[in-house]
């Protein structure tokens, strides 16, 4: 089973950088997956790490520690329209399913 | 373009009335899967299939039946729903390393 942990609202400026942290505990472990999901709408895809370090894609970056159980993703120059949930989802080793944190609320302030 | 595609995107039932949301995707995808989101319980599992005619339980399964004849097709069945079965269903397709998610049914049973 997994146990998937991250703060539940987080509010940031417009222009700044925020870090959303995930820590999981998975039985064996096959990568990690970052989705963003405004209210009411389909996750849409971010990032997905399986190897320790950063991974940078434009604005958003994903960070992986496989010895700590520990993600983050960071999100610079923040836009109003980054206000939403952001959904870490680690994978188990050798299972097909993906298994989702309750996320992160982020609102985005002038 | 890749797509999942759900029907129907909302739906208002009366307790008890068999109804089947569609699922389908065009990436030739083998992995699919259900899932139903709550207010404070992020998305849980309901169903995932492997490949055609393989499918299995996820965290949720009560209360709902699948079947996966076809490779593009994932319908979701409610025999006799519930009004504890008023959510927002995800349809959700996947490769290795990315999932798609279908745009979302929001079923509300009365």
């Amino acid at each position: 089973g997994q146990n998937i942990d991250q703060p539940t609202e987080m509010t940031a400026t417009e222009g700044a950088i925020v870090q959303i942290n995930c820590t999981y505990q998975t039985s064996g472990f096959n990568g990690l997956f970052w989705y963003q999901q405004h209210a009411g709408e389909a996750p849409t895809f971010l990032s997905y790490n399986v190897l320790d370090g950063l991974e940078e894609k434009g604005r958003f970056s994903s960070f992986l520690s496989r010895s700590k159980g520990y993600s983050y993703l960071l999100l610079k120059e923040l836009q109003m329209k980054d206000s939403a949930s952001y959904l870490c989802a680690p994978r188990e080793t050798g299972a097909n399913n993906l298994f989702f944190g309750t996320g992160t609320r982020l609102t985005v302030i002038p | 373009e890749a797509q999942v595609t759900q029907n129907p995107r909302y739906l208002i039932t009366v307790t008890g009335k068999k109804l089947t949301v569609t699922c389908s995707q065009n990436m030739n995808h083998e992995y699919m899967s259900w899932y139903r989101q709550d207010p404070g319980l992020g998305l849980r599992q309901i169903y995932y299939s492997m490949n055609v005619e393989v499918t299995d339980k996820g965290d949720v399964p009560e209360g709902y039946k699948v079947s996966r004849k076809e490779k593009r097709n994932f319908p979701l069945i409610l025999e006799s729903p519930s009004p504890n079965q008023t959510s927002l269903y995800f349809c959700a397709s996947r490769s290795g390393t990315e999932a798609f998610f279908g745009q979302g049914t929001r079923l509300t049973v009365v």
